[in-house]
């Protein structure tokens, strides 16, 4: 089983932040928390993960609270491209990625 | 196009046929994975091969399900005799194992359909 929980669906105007929570209250001090997003048809594209410290790259940011109980993917500025299912993972290394059914964002015009 | 490949997209047969699926990593990734995903799930993971060896296989591949990986590139992912409830996306990723932080790179699936 997933030792994620996400909203099942949200919805972000165009040009607005998205922001999608996740919570891990079980998370372990050695795992890292991953983000993926599906896009329709498509298979899961790598956003971006994080252990402790908050995390920015090209695509999102990664805000991590400090108990590591939850976080909280970024999307500054959301693009219709943008909607899909993402996913936040609990992962170790060494282990495998399981999946939950993450949340689908749709962005609207 | 350096990016995991599959074939087929899609494949339509009927219920005890057996069918393969073919999926090409990343070529320098040492690690490739099976996974399976159905409507409005996330995706399941099925089994590894880190190069040639199989690591790992889920409790979900049942004997009708082989995998293989001869030389440590391409994969094949075979069922036998399928079953209406093999219906599903089968999702091939690929990653680099010597990284301590690896991300995996998916294929874009290929879709069967039992009939």
């Amino acid at each position: 089983d997933a030792k994620t929980t996400q909203p099942t669906s949200m919805d972000c105007a165009e040009g607005r932040a998205a922001n999608l929570p996740c919570n891990h209250s079980t998370i372990s001090g050695n795992e890292y928390v991953y983000w993926y997003r599906q896009i329709h048809s498509q298979g899961p594209q790598y956003i971006i993960h994080g252990l402790k410290n908050n995390e920015t790259n090209e695509m999102a940011s990664l805000i991590i609270t400090e108990d590591r109980k939850s976080s909280t993917l970024i999307l500054p500025h959301a693009t219709l491209r943008d909607t899909a299912v993402y996913y936040c993972i609990v992962h170790n290394y060494g282990q495998n990625f399981v999946f939950g059914p993450g949340t689908r964002l749709s962005v609207l015009p | 196009d350096t990016g995991v490949s599959q074939d087929p997209r899609h494949k339509i047969t009927k219920r005890g046929q057996n069918v393969t699926f073919r999926c090409d990593p990343i070529s320098e990734h040492n690690r490739l994975y099976w996974y399976r995903q159905t409507l409005g799930q996330g995706p399941e993971f099925l089994t590894y091969f880190q190069n040639e060896a199989q690591l790992e296989k889920s409790r979900l591949l049942s004997d009708r399900f082989s995998a293989e990986r001869p030389k440590g590139s391409f994969s094949t992912l075979e069922i036998q005799r399928t079953e209406q409830g093999d219906s599903a996306m089968y999702l091939c990723a690929s990653s680099d194992g010597n990284r301590e932080f690896y991300e995996q790179y998916f294929g874009p699936g290929t879709r069967l359909t039992v009939t």
